[in-house]
């Protein structure tokens, strides 16, 4: 079974901090890694995707992996209460047939 | 207009009762697949399809069936409902064709479920 796990929350930051969300997974053939945003009662928004080592920017997001520890994080900086929210990981199987996704994080950005 | 639409957007069923979800996309991906969420759980996927022919069952599809109508169409149905589908239902649509296979998917608003 492919796992994917992410760490347990709820996450509060105080706004203008940096939160960092961390993901781990087992699928050593795992090619491609997304970050999705779900909002409460909405559906998963992608907000990042990152394919090769190292570190990804779009914005105030920050994507990061490394496949060698099999870890892949996302940084979102300056945080706005806007960004509350539960954070998605999600990995491919390998074959790019399908995505396993973690249960989430929440995140709270505090006023 | 939204680019991926599901239809109910609420439903309240009693148990033993045949629902259908329905979806449809104007995106012009290939590729469809039908998760349930539940609290604490994540998204889990109940079937998958790259191709009006080409359908796979995923981690929970007992209880469940599907149909890819077309390639903008592809329906969930329980064929009995039981309390325990009680859940949001998504469907998502990729494009494996333009982005190399890299697997981005995109939600629909989702259906939420309450089976009595």
């Amino acid at each position: 079974q492919k796992e994917v796990e992410q760490n347990s929350g709820p996450l509060s930051v105080p706004e203008g901090a940096i939160a960092s969300l961390n993901c781990t997974y087992s699928d050593r053939g795992s090619q491609s890694f997304f970050w999705y945003r779900q909002y409460s009662g909405k559906s998963p928004e992608l907000i990042m995707s990152i394919y090769s080592n190292g570190d990804k920017e779009d914005g105030r997001f920050t994507a990061q992996l490394n496949k060698a520890s099999q870890y892949v994080s996302l940084l979102i900086r300056d945080s706005q209460p806007s960004d509350s929210a539960t954070y998605l990981c999600a990995v491919d199987s390998g074959s790019a047939r399908q995505l396993t996704f973690g249960s989430g994080t929440q995140l709270t950005v505090l006023p | 207009d939204a680019d991926v639409t599901q239809t109910p957007r609420n439903r309240i069923t009693k148990t033993g009762k045949r629902i259908m979800l329905e979806c449809s996309q104007t995106k012009g991906h290939d590729r469809m697949y039908w998760y349930r969420q539940d609290p604490g759980l994540g998204l889990r996927l109940i079937y998958y399809s790259f191709d009006v022919k080409d359908i796979n069952k995923g981690e929970i599809s007992d209880g469940y069936s599907v149909s890819r109508q077309a390639q903008a169409k592809f329906s969930l149905s329980l064929e009995s409902a039981i309390p325990n589908q009680t859940a949001l239902y998504f469907c998502a649509t990729s494009d494996h064709r333009t982005s190399g296979g890299r697997g981005e998917q995109f939600f629909g608003p989702g259906t939420r479920l309450t089976v009595l």
